[in-house]
């Protein structure tokens, strides 16, 4: 069972540059959740998609866009990467919203 | 004010102390959570509780709902210890979870 699955692990943009980063989940899961973590910070909500088919804007949205291809992925999007978004990304996803979430492995991204 | 906040945010223990991490929270909520990250590592959810206390190995969790405050405790702390603890709730208007800053254990042997 592998749970939460986020690809790449690591990656390096060039300012201007695009790149759509991937989750899957393998636990029939309904919410979707991808969160920023930066140095001093908690994690902070980028979207969230509470179904198949939905998605809605968290507290850092500017910059980003997602889409819940299925229930079992969700993508997230930077259409023009800026230095502002180099940051670890996290994915998470729980049966519901009031149920445990279970995150992926993170995804490093630097933008220069 | 952070709706989340942990105490405190880094602590160093010897191998075998008793450790305990706090977390006060100033929204209304349905469930806490407590994370563990290791460096460079993903996030594994240690526990969720929504009333009392709940073991498992050497950690125990409680939460007290009418102070708004929960406790993790590491009995017999161990350098595999060393990680950071973040505190989360169940209390975003969109279900999603606020988090706490983190706190970072260092265990040394």
């Amino acid at each position: 069972n592998a749970g939460v699955t986020q690809t790449p692990k690591f990656q390096v943009l060039k300012t201007g540059q695009s790149m759509t980063l991937q989750c899957a989940q393998d636990m029939n899961h309904n919410s979707m959740y991808w969160y920023r973590q930066d140095p001093g910070m908690g994690l902070r909500l980028i979207y969230y998609s509470a179904s198949e088919g939905t998605t809605d804007k968290g507290e850092v949205p500017n910059g980003y866009n997602v889409s819940r291809l299925n229930k079992r992925e969700f993508s997230l999007r930077l259409e023009s990467a800026a230095p502002s978004q180099t940051s670890v990304y996290f994915c998470a996803s729980n049966l519901d919203r009031e149920d445990e979430a279970f995150f992926g492995q993170g995804t490093r991204l630097t933008v220069v | 004010k952070n709706e989340v906040e942990q105490s405190p945010q880094n602590l160093t223990a010897q191998e075998g102390e008793f450790i305990t991490i706090n977390c006060s929270y100033s929204v209304g909520i349905s469930a806490l959570h407590w994370l563990q990250q290791h460096p460079g590592g993903g996030i594994v959810s240690l526990f969720m509780l929504s009333s009392g206390k709940k073991k498992h190995g050497r950690l125990i969790a409680t939460i007290n709902i009418q102070e708004k405050h929960s406790s993790l405790h590491i009995t017999a702390s161990h350098p595999r210890d060393s990680a950071v603890y973040i505190c989360a709730v169940n209390g975003g208007s969109q279900g999603n979870l606020i988090f706490g800053k983190g706190t970072k254990l260092s265990v040394k042997p």
